[in-house]
């Protein structure tokens, strides 16, 4: 089973900043927090991972509490192309999916 | 393009026939995973390899599921007698796995079956 608790959906108007939470509570000293996307009828698309540390690269920000136990994965400026399923995942080696938020871009 | 490639993108069959699915690394990547997706459920995993050597196995992959990674570069995925079951998205990923590395897996687009 997958070891992460996501909300179902979100709404997240053009432009602003999309935020996803991501509780993983029972994660181990040594699981990554890694977060993928998937847009519709196309493979999964690796977005960031950290283990500790806050990351960012050229597509989001990952914010991870001091005790790891949540995240947040953050689109900084959203767009309708980021409409999306998101899944949250902590893993040291194969991925378990759970069933992501599903990420809606308003106009 | 360099991604991880998958063929055939879309593969209709009819019910008992066999078929055969094939992943393309990206290049140097060692690790490869296969994984299914059916609608409306995130992709469950199905097996993967480090290099040629199989490692590990789901219990979602039955007896009709063979897979193969001959030279280490590109996999197979074989499906025989197939069933109206099997009809899902399947996913290839491959990672590197060197030191310093965390294993980050790259998908493909996918085969997408369709079983009559």
């Amino acid at each position: 089973d997958a070891k992460t608790t996501q909300p179902t959906s979100m709404d997240c108007a053009e432009g602003r900043a999309a935020n996803l939470p991501c509780n993983h509570s029972t994660i181990s000293g040594n699981e990554y927090v890694y977060w993928y996307r998937q847009i519709h009828s196309q493979g999964p698309q690796y977005i960031i991972h950290g283990l500790k540390n806050n990351e960012t690269n050229e597509m989001a920000s990952l914010i991870i509490t001091e005790d790891r136990k949540s995240s947040t994965l953050i689109l900084p400026h959203a767009t309708l192309r980021d409409t999306a399923v998101y899944y949250c995942i902590v893993r040291v080696d194969k991925i378990i999916f759970g069933k992501g938020t599903r990420l809606h871009i308003l106009p | 393009d360099t991604g991880v490639s998958q063929n055939p993108r879309h593969k209709i069959t009819k019910r008992g026939q066999n078929v055969t699915f094939r992943c393309d690394p990206i290049s140097e990547h060692n690790r490869l995973y296969w994984y299914r997706q059916t609608l409306g459920q995130g992709p469950e995993f199905l097996t993967y390899f480090q290099n040629e050597a199989q490692l590990e196995k789901s219990r979602l992959l039955s007896d009709r599921f063979s897979a193969e990674r001959p030279k280490g570069s590109f996999s197979t995925l074989e499906i025989q007698r197939t069933e109206q079951g099997d009809s899902a998205m399947y996913l290839c990923a491959s990672s590197p796995l060197w030191p310093g590395s965390t294993d980050t897996q790259y998908f493909g687009p996918g085969t997408r079956l369709t079983v009559l």
